[in-house]
């Protein structure tokens, strides 16, 4: 969906380098999401929040952090980047009544060398 | 913790046949949700099911939650390219999580 925008679509960086993901979306949603994608493993969640001072761990939380600057912002951080966390990143969106209909951005492809 | 675990990983079928993926949960689900993903695309939701035993329709997609809330399947009639993808299922026990499958991953020869 246009709504969901993420920056950037693909980058790749050496190990122990920081690196940031940003999403941006216009549908006015409360609530965002960050994902990774494994082959054969799905999409598994690490981090999600349900307004800007709401900030929760997910499946697989450690070696990222996040932050939501603003309702329509929310950023993914790896501090110090190592090869397994090369993935395909979803963030993803989902208003208050319909939680489980997420709305996902175009993904960033990281590859972490 | 929840598993959710999806089958077959992989089906490849000929333009016009049917298509089944199965997905089963380790615990009791609230409800489970469906979503696609095309080839170099992103998850696209389709469908959510509630209630125990329920089946829903769209067009050629049957998506059915089984009597104990432990599984689900969602099965197309007479596959078209346009089915090319791959298909998750995403389950929930309560009201916040949601734990996706692995995916089956649908191509269509035609």
């Amino acid at each position: 969906d246009a709504d969901v925008t993420q920056t950037p679509r693909n980058r790749i960086t050496k190990t122990g380098k920081r690196i940031m993901l940003e999403c941006s979306q216009t549908k006015g949603h409360d609530r965002m999401y960050w994902y990774r994608q494994d082959p054969g493993l799905g999409l598994r969640l690490i981090y999600y929040s349900f307004d800007v001072k709401d900030i929760n761990k997910g499946e697989i939380s450690d070696g990222y952090s996040v932050s939501r600057q603003a309702q329509a912002k929310f950023s993914l951080s790896l501090e110090s980047a190592i090869p397994n966390q090369t993935a395909l990143y979803f963030c993803a969106t989902s208003d208050f009544w319909t939680p489980k209909e997420q709305f996902f951005g175009p993904g960033t492809r990281l590859t972490v060398l | 913790g929840q598993q959710v675990m999806q089958i077959p990983q992989y089906q490849h079928v000929q333009e016009g046949e049917d298509f089944t993926t199965y997905c089963n949960s380790s615990t009791t689900l609230s409800n489970i949700q469906w979503y696609k993903q095309r080839p170099g695309g992103h998850p696209v939701f389709l469908i959510q099911l509630v209630k125990s035993g329920e089946v829903k329709k769209q067009k050629r997609l049957t998506f059915q939650f089984g009597e104990a809330k432990k599984n689900s399947s969602l099965h197309i009639t007479a596959t078209q390219t346009t089915d090319v993808g791959t298909y998750f299922c995403a389950g929930s026990e309560g009201l916040q999580d949601m734990r996706f499958g692995a995916g089956t991953r649908l191509t269509v020869k035609p």
